[in-house]
This record gives structure tokens, sequence and C-alpha cells, in this order.
């Protein structure tokens, strides 16, 4: 089983729909971030939680909304989906230190 | 603000020569410096990690990379490419805590295309 499991894998979503992107681990790590692929761009952090009572917005988070239900696991969501948040999503999870991250296999959502 | 600048959206190398996928990078104080490798409709993968001490480090896949503080280099190298090493790879670097965090900071990526 994957360290960091994403689901769904690939979605596609009408424009105004509300959609939820969800992310468990078993790293046992405290961190957990979700990010944005979109080609040329590489990856945007939206919004990182370093525990359970912590959240907090990355550098792109409007239109975004986040839930840190456990220290396992960690759910994204659009509110009101929109045609420019069609994208590859990630989530991730480290430690406190300075070890590497580690990454879900990404959910490709398409806002139609 | 940390940053990192992946210069070249693609390199092209020919399988058995060396590879170079360039990576600086801007942050305050000591940089955690890291190389990412993602395969097609997949995940990013860990390839290796500068925190301290010497200066080259040696990862997975026979990667290395070359850390050098006076250009905030982190350039990524293999002696010799093979057509299964053809990914997308990023940069990343997580510097001195801004109140108290560690973020990771991603490069855009750099696409290596190894030629048969």
């Amino acid at each position: 089983d994957a360290d960091v499991t994403q689901t769904p894998r690939n979605r596609i979503t009408k424009t105004g729909k509300r959609i939820m992107l969800e992310c468990s681990q078993t790293k046992g790590h405290d961190r957990m971030y979700w990010y944005r692929q979109d080609p040329g761009l590489g990856l945007r952090l939206i919004y990182y939680s370093f525990d359970v009572k912590d959240i907090n917005k990355g550098e792109i988070s409007d239109g975004y909304s986040v839930s840190r239900q456990a220290q396992a696991k960690f759910s994204l969501s659009l509110e009101s989906a929109i045609p420019n948040q069609t994208a590859l999503y990630f989530c991730a999870t480290s430690d406190q230190g300075y070890s590497e991250a580690f990454f879900g296999q990404g959910t490709r959502l398409t806002v139609v | 603000a940390q940053s990192v600048a992946q210069p070249e959206d693609q390199v092209n190398v020919a399988e058995g020569n060396p590879l170079t996928v360039k990576c600086t990078y801007s942050v305050s104080g000591n940089p955690y410096l890291f190389w990412y490798v993602q395969y097609p409709n997949r995940g990013l993968q860990f390839l290796l990690k500068y925190i301290t001490g010497d200066n080259l480090v040696k990862g997975s896949y026979g990667f290395e990379a070359e850390f050098n503080k006076s250009q905030t280099s982190f350039h990524l190298k293999k002696p010799s490419a093979l057509v299964s090493d053809s990914a997308l790879y990023f940069c990343a670097v997580r510097g001195l805590p801004s109140g108290g965090s560690y973020i990771p900071t991603f490069g855009r990526g750099t696409s290596l295309i190894v030629h048969p």
C-alpha cells in the first residue's frame, strides 16, 4: 500500500460544483501539504498543516479550503469549481526535521 | 522569501552521455536542498538531498548533485544517462523558518529527454 493515498485519481466536474479531494497517509508525519501542478508552473502550494489544529494558507489558496480531520487525513475542497482550477493536485507529507516530502500519486481534476 | 529557479524547461542528452539539470536557489540562511523526479502519471519521488557536510551528494538511480554555496546552485548530475531517466525533475528548497516553518518551495521543473 502507498504511504500517501489520494482519492479520486481522476475527476471531471462541472463549473460551480463543490468537490472534495481526499488524502490519507501512513507515514505518521505531522505535516501535510496540498500542491497544484500546472505545465510550466511547477508545484504551487495551496494549503499546509503542521498538525490537526494548525492550518495555513499557501501562495494560491483563493477558491480552496481544507480540513484536517485527523493526523493522517487532509482534504482539499473546491467550493465552487471553475475551469482554471483544472490541474493535477498533489498531497504530500513530511516530518518536522530536514527530511524529504512524500507525495501521493496525484488527482487529475478537470472542470468543464 | 525563498525561491528556486530551474533555467531549462527541457534538457536533451544522448544515452550514455553525462547529464546535468541545473538549479539555483535563494533563501535566508543555510538551505536544505532536494531533487525529486516525476515519471508520467506518478507523484514526485525523492532522489537526493543536501543538508550539510560534503558538497557532493549521492542519491538514487546513480544521480548525484553538487552544492555550490558561492553560486547558490545545486545541479543534478549523472555520469551516464539512460533512456529510462527520461522524466520531469524538480529542485526544491527548505530554508530557515519564517514564522517557525520550513515550507518546501519547488522549481518549475525540467523535462529530461534521453535519446537512444
